[in-house]
């Protein structure tokens, strides 16, 4: 069953700490990205990696941080310099000729 | 500014009758224009894509598109709304690399 994963579904974090966010795909595509999503602005990009071991910045990359050690992983880090955390975050990842993303089922982080 | 626009927040339509969500873009070059649904709590499904050729392009679960350069939309359109279809829909554009921008959404609600 291919697909892309994310864990957890749901995340509660005291303010202050830092949390990471799991994202696993089985698609062997080359890009992955990560989006954050919040009521009536749409998707907005905060990282993206063409390949292992690469990765570029979004609009909203402040406060967050990745790594790309392997093809089918792409963890996201909310620090605690993320000033307003709380969302919900979207993974997903594309292979070059279909254009199209795939999206994984999100994680909402709630940080009190 | 390389930019999506959903002009309308939320689309109600009876079921049974044709829907309407739209979309228009501004970008240089030539336009990868896509479709996504949302449903709650859930990631992105993508529906459908214009990459070149027929401006009418046609997705998953009866919809379509219509690719306009001239007024840089790409409606997406079905016959017959299902109460099944009530979703939040997004429009997006690809802009260069592996970058891709979304519109804010559209919240469509089929009456039954």
């Amino acid at each position: 069953d291919g697909g892309i994963t994310q864990s957890p579904k749901y995340l509660f974090r005291k303010e202050g700490q830092n949390v990471t966010l799991s994202c696993e795909q089985n698609l062997n595509h080359d890009a992955m990205y990560w989006y954050r999503q919040d009521p009536g602005q749409g998707l907005r990009l905060i990282y993206y990696s063409q390949i292992v071991n690469d990765f570029q910045k979004g609009d909203i990359a402040e406060g967050y941080s990745v790594s790309r050690e392997k093809k089918e992983s792409f963890p996201l880090t909310v620090t605690s310099a993320q000033k307003n955390p709380t969302a919900f975050y979207l993974c997903a990842s594309s292979v070059e000729r279909d254009y199209e993303q795939y999206f994984g089922p999100g994680t909402r982080l709630t940080v009190t | 500014a390389q930019s999506v626009a959903q002009p309308e927040d939320q689309v109600n339509v009876a079921e049974g009758n044709p829907l309407t969500v739209k979309c228009t873009y501004s970008v240089s070059g030539n336009p990868y224009l896509f479709w996504y649904v949302q449903y709650p709590n859930r990631g992105l499904q993508f529906l459908l894509k214009y990459i070149t050729g027929d401006n009418l392009v046609k997705g998953s679960y009866g919809f379509e598109a219509e690719f306009n350069k001239s007024q840089t939309s790409f409606h997406l359109k079905k016959p017959s709304a299902l109460v099944s279809d009530s979703a939040l829909y997004f429009c997006a554009v690809r802009i260069r690399g592996f970058k891709t921008i979304f519109g804010a959404g559209t919240r469509l609600f089929v009456k039954a």
